[in-house]
C-alpha cells in the first residue's frame, strides 16, 4: 500500500532554515510528480510545489518561489523541501502527496502531514 | 490564476439525506477537476478526479459532475463518516495548481 512519511517539522525563528523529508514506499516513486501541499491553522489547503517524476521540472506557488527548493532522491524513494527565508506567514502543516500522473494532475495519495511553526 | 469558489461555506444535512456542494472555477478548467475529503486532524483524501471519476475505494454514494467552470459534488444518503470538509481543486491551468476554500458538511 502507498504510505508517505513526513519528517523535518517544528518551531524555527522567522529568517531560519528547515528542511522537510517525506518517504515513500508502496508504488514506483519514480514514476509520479510529487507535490507538497500546506494548511495553515485552521485554513483551507495551499499548493505549495511540484517536482516531475524525474526532477526534471519543478513549479512553485508565487508565495514561496526564491525561497522555497523542491528535489527529490528517486534511488532512496524521498521527496525534499528546503525552506529558506521563513515568515510567520509559513505556518502550517505541510503535506507530501503523489501525483496521480506524471506531473500536475490529481493528488491521490497525502502523507499525515509535519508541522512548521515559524516563531521568534 | 485560476480562482476556485466553493458554495455554501457550511451546509447542514441530516445523515441519511443527500448533499449537494458546488464549485465554480474564475474560468474554464474543462473537466480537470478533483474533489477531496478532510476530516479534522486527518490529511485530505482524494474522492473525484477529471470531474466524474471516482478514486480507489470511493464508494459509489460519491459522484461528481460538471464541465468548463460549474462544477458538482453529490453525496448521496449520507453516513456519520461523510461529515467533513471537502475540496475541490483545479489542474487545468498551472502553476500554481488552486484549491477551492472548502464546504464543510455538518450533522443537522
Amino acid at each position: 500500500q502507498v504510505q508517505l512519511v513526513e519528517s523535518g517539522g517544528g518551531v524555527v525563528q522567522p529568517g531560519r532554515s528547515l528542511r522537510l523529508s517525506c518517504a515513500a514506499s508502496g508504488f514506483t516513486f519514480s514514476n509520479y510528480g510529487m507535490h507538497w501541499v500546506r494548511q495553515a491553522p485552521g485554513k483551507g489547503l495551499e499548493w505549495v510545489t511540484v517536482i516531475s517524476y524525474d526532477g526534471g521540472s519543478e513549479y512553485y506557488a508565487d508565495s514561496v518561489k526564491g525561497r522555497f527548493t523542491i528535489s527529490r532522491d528517486n534511488s532512496k524513494n524521498t521527496l525534499y523541501l528546503q525552506m529558506n527565508s521563513l515568515r510567520a506567514e509559513d505556518t502550517a502543516v505541510y503535506y507530501c502527496a503523489k501525483d496521480i500522473a506524471a506531473v500536475g494532475t490529481a493528488l491521490g495519495y497525502w502523507g499525515q502531514g509535519t508541522l512548521v511553526t515559524v516563531s521568534s | 490564476e485560476i480562482v476556485m469558489t466553493q458554495s455554501p461555506a457550511t451546509l447542514s444535512v441530516s445523515p441519511g439525506e443527500g448533499a449537494t456542494l458546488s464549485c465554480r472555477a474564475s474560468e474554464s478548467v474543462s473537466t480537470n477537476l478533483a474533489w477531496y475529503q478532510q476530516k479534522p486532524g486527518q490529511a485530505p483524501r482524494l474522492l473525484i478526479y477529471g470531474t466524474s471519476t471516482r478514486a480507489t475505494g470511493i464508494p459509489a454514494r460519491f459522484s461528481g459532475s460538471g464541465s468548463g467552470t460549474e462544477f458538482t459534488l453529490t453525496i448521496s444518503r449520507l453516513q456519520s463518516e461523510d461529515f467533513a470538509v471537502y475540496y475541490c481543486q483545479q489542474y487545468n491551468h498551472w502553476p500554481p495548481l488552486t484549491f477551492g476554500g472548502g464546504t464543510k458538511v455538518e450533522i443537522k
